[in-house]
């Protein structure tokens, strides 16, 4: 692979329902995050990783959870879907966090039903 | 709060030049960033701008003003590729980007 990946490209899911959204990166950035993106709005941040082994919150993280055991991945996880989770994820990584530029993936549509 | 404002929709013709203004207020401020994003797609990054000034790549050039907390995004000889959304983001002092909800850029034959 190059670059960054997503998994799954799409999802309906119940609510109610556990969801796992996979991002791989093989670029070895040490920064990772998951935005979302809605309508009129701009990208808001989820959950970001400055490197392995950290985590912290970004803008709308409740209902969401990360994890980031090695360089390479970082999953977000929807313990318990609901209608409002509905939306388009990107999985982003840049080389540190600072003022790098960010890639994303191709993103997740997600429809919560 | 934070606030990152851009025009929603802007029309051009093919061939023209268009600027796509950006307004921000944010909690410090660590560079701004320009991206597009074709419809059903990922963005992807157009411009980095952390110094006042104007910077030129091509057919495109972003400018700052830090002091107005101002930035534009120019498109020289548009063409129908063009057509996308223009993300301005900017990065605050966590290190954050606060990102704008984007302007749809239309262009015409």
């Amino acid at each position: 692979i190059a670059g960054i990946t997503q998994a799954p490209t799409s999802q309906i899911l119940a609510a109610g329902r556990r969801m796992t959204l996979r991002c791989t990166q093989d670029m070895r950035h040490n920064a990772m995050y998951w935005y979302r993106q809605d309508l009129g709005l701009g990208l808001r941040l989820i959950h970001y990783s400055n490197t392995a082994g950290t985590t912290g919150k970004g803008e709308v993280p409740d209902g969401y959870s990360v994890s980031r055991a090695n360089t390479d991945d970082f999953p977000l996880t929807l313990a318990s879907a609901v209608p409002s989770q509905t939306s388009v994820y990107f999985c982003a990584s840049s080389g540190t966090s600072g003022g790098n530029e960010q890639f994303f993936g191709p993103g997740t549509r997600l429809t919560v039903l | 709060g934070q606030n990152i404002d851009q025009p929603t929709e802007m029309t051009a013709t093919e061939g023209a030049i268009v600027q796509i203004n950006c307004t921000y207020q944010t909690s410090g401020f660590n560079g701004l960033f320009w991206y597009q994003q074709h419809a059903g797609e990922a963005p992807t990054f157009l411009s980095y701008n952390v110094l006042d000034g104007l910077e030129e790549k091509g057919r495109f050039s972003s400018f700052l003003s830090r002091s107005k907390g101002y930035s534009y995004l120019l498109l020289k000889e548009l063409q129908m590729k063009d057509s996308a959304s223009y993300l301005c983001a900017v990065m605050d002092s966590n290190y954050q980007l606060i990102w704008g909800a984007g302007t749809k850029l239309i262009i015409k034959p």
